[in-house]
């Protein structure tokens, strides 16, 4: 079956780092995604990854072990608009492309 | 300027009705979805399409659904006969292969009362 688990919820104080992990199994993998989501918006695309190893991108990055499905998401110098839902998402080939799998996400608390 | 939009925004309708939900992709992508997000839950994958066709279906897209690509750019996602689980708010989107990314449109919130 598919399952994709991520922390609920996570609290960090502003200037900080926060890492928020994800676990996952699923029928297939051609990549997982991170995304930020705000309240009452669209998911916006963070990183990508497919190959083993770290992905950096200004103050995000993300890492990924394939054979031990896991993921994780570095947000470094933490900043009051970081407070948002974080979603990890498996990309899954299908018989006729593909699709995302998300996880329920986690909501980041960022306080003074 | 948005790569994808929605439109409406908002849709609240009575339980029963018929609903059209509105997506325009600027560009010539091939690949679209929808996705729709109950309050509170995850993200969940509603159907694939590919060069006007589709694709992919999950269980959740039963027969009340459809999707079209009526005039070669805008991409609907209708819903025959509402029910109250179906309000929730439903995202378009659109992707590139070879850069493997999903643009998500702002989505449009419908609630069925």
């Amino acid at each position: 079956g598919q399952n994709i688990d991520q922390p609920t919820e996570m609290t960090a104080t502003e200037g900080a780092i926060v890492q928020i992990n994800c676990t996952y199994q699923t029928s297939g993998f051609n990549g997982l995604f991170w995304y930020q989501q705000h309240a009452g918006e669209a998911p916006t695309f963070l990183s990508y990854n497919v190959l083993d190893g770290l992905e950096e991108k200004g103050r995000f990055s993300s890492f990924l072990s394939r054979s031990k499905g896991y993921s994780y998401l570095l947000l470094k110098e933490l900043q009051m608009k970081d407070s948002a839902s974080y979603l990890c998402a498996v990309r899954e080939p299908t018989g006729g492309g593909n699709k995302l799998t998300f996880g329920t996400g986690t909501q980041l608390k960022v306080e003074l | 300027e948005p790569e994808v939009t929605q439109t409406p925004s908002h849709q609240v309708t009575q339980m029963g009705q018929e609903v059209i939900l509105r997506c325009v992709p600027i560009s010539n992508h091939l690949y679209f979805y929808w996705y729709r997000q109950i309050l509170g839950q995850k993200v969940e994958f509603l159907v694939s399409f590919y060069n006007n066709e589709i694709s992919e279906k999950s269980e959740i897209f039963d027969d009340q659904f459809s999707v079209e690509r009526p005039d070669g750019s805008n991409f609907t996602l209708k819903i025959r006969s509402t029910k109250l689980e179906d309000s929730a708010m439903y995202f378009c989107a659109k992707s590139v292969e070879e850069y493997y990314g999903y643009t998500f449109g702002s989505g449009t919130r419908l609630t069925v009362v």
